[in-house]
């Protein structure tokens, strides 16, 4: 059974920049037959995908967030990481972390962690 | 972009009751469309993929039809542990994909 954790601070000041890693287990990151992606939910709202990042590293960003976003795979870990530079309030969300079986279809998920950003 | 409008937002419903929610596409997307179930406080679970496909494990009163910008997911006999928000996704243009603003079962 896969399972991924998110972990990372849960309070950051504006201008700051989001850290989060997720661990995966259960799977490889260094799978061929997955991508591994993020996807946030500000509280009470929608989803947004993020970005998803491929063993290779290979990455893909949701252009609203590409100028900002960086997503990295470390396969010694097991891991990914998401950055996020120069939040601000509206950055603030539950983060996921999620495994893409392809095209975009999420399987296996993070429970989430929540990112508050204020001054 | 592609929007992805899900209708109803809320939805009042009782135990055994027919559930239907739609979703319309801003544009064609074929059948690339998923369903996804969340629970509060809870990541998203899929249920449908490319439109009306069930994933392995979800009960078959999950069901999903549709195509090009009409989409309808349905839940023929509610359950209690059905309650939660029902999330549309859409993935015709990979590699981005968009949400619906959900539709809460309540």
């Amino acid at each position: 059974q896969v399972q991924l954790q998110e972990s990372g601070p849960g309070l950051l000041k504006p201008a700051q920049t989001l850290s989060l890693t997720c661990s995966v287990s259960g799977g490889s990151v260094n799978s061929g037959n997955y991508y591994w992606a993020w996807i946030r939910q500000v509280p009470g709202k929608g989803l947004e995908w993020i970005g998803y990042i491929f063993h290779s590293g290979s990455a893909y960003y949701n252009p609203s967030l590409q100028s900002r976003a960086s997503l990295s795979v470390d396969t010694s870990k097991n891991q990914l990481s998401l950055k996020l530079r120069s939040v601000t309030v509206a950055d603030t969300a539950v983060y996921y972390c999620a495994r893409d079986k392809g095209q975009l279809l999420f399987d296996y998920w993070g429970q989430g962690t929540l990112v508050t950003v204020s001054s | 972009d592609i929007q992805m409008t899900q209708s109803p937002s809320t939805l009042s419903v009782s135990v055994g009751d027919r559930v239907t929610i739609t979703c319309q596409a801003s544009q064609d997307i074929g059948n690339y469309l998923n369903w996804y179930q969340q629970k509060q406080g809870k990541a998203p679970k899929l249920l449908i993929y490319d439109a009306s496909h069930l994933e392995r494990g979800v009960p078959s009163r999950f069901s999903g039809s549709g195509s090009g910008t009409d989409f309808s997911f349905t839940i023929s006999d509610l359950q209690p542990e059905d309650i939660g928000t029902y999330y549309c996704q859409q993935y015709d243009n990979v590699p981005m994909c968009t949400f619906g603003q959900g539709t809460t079962l309540e």
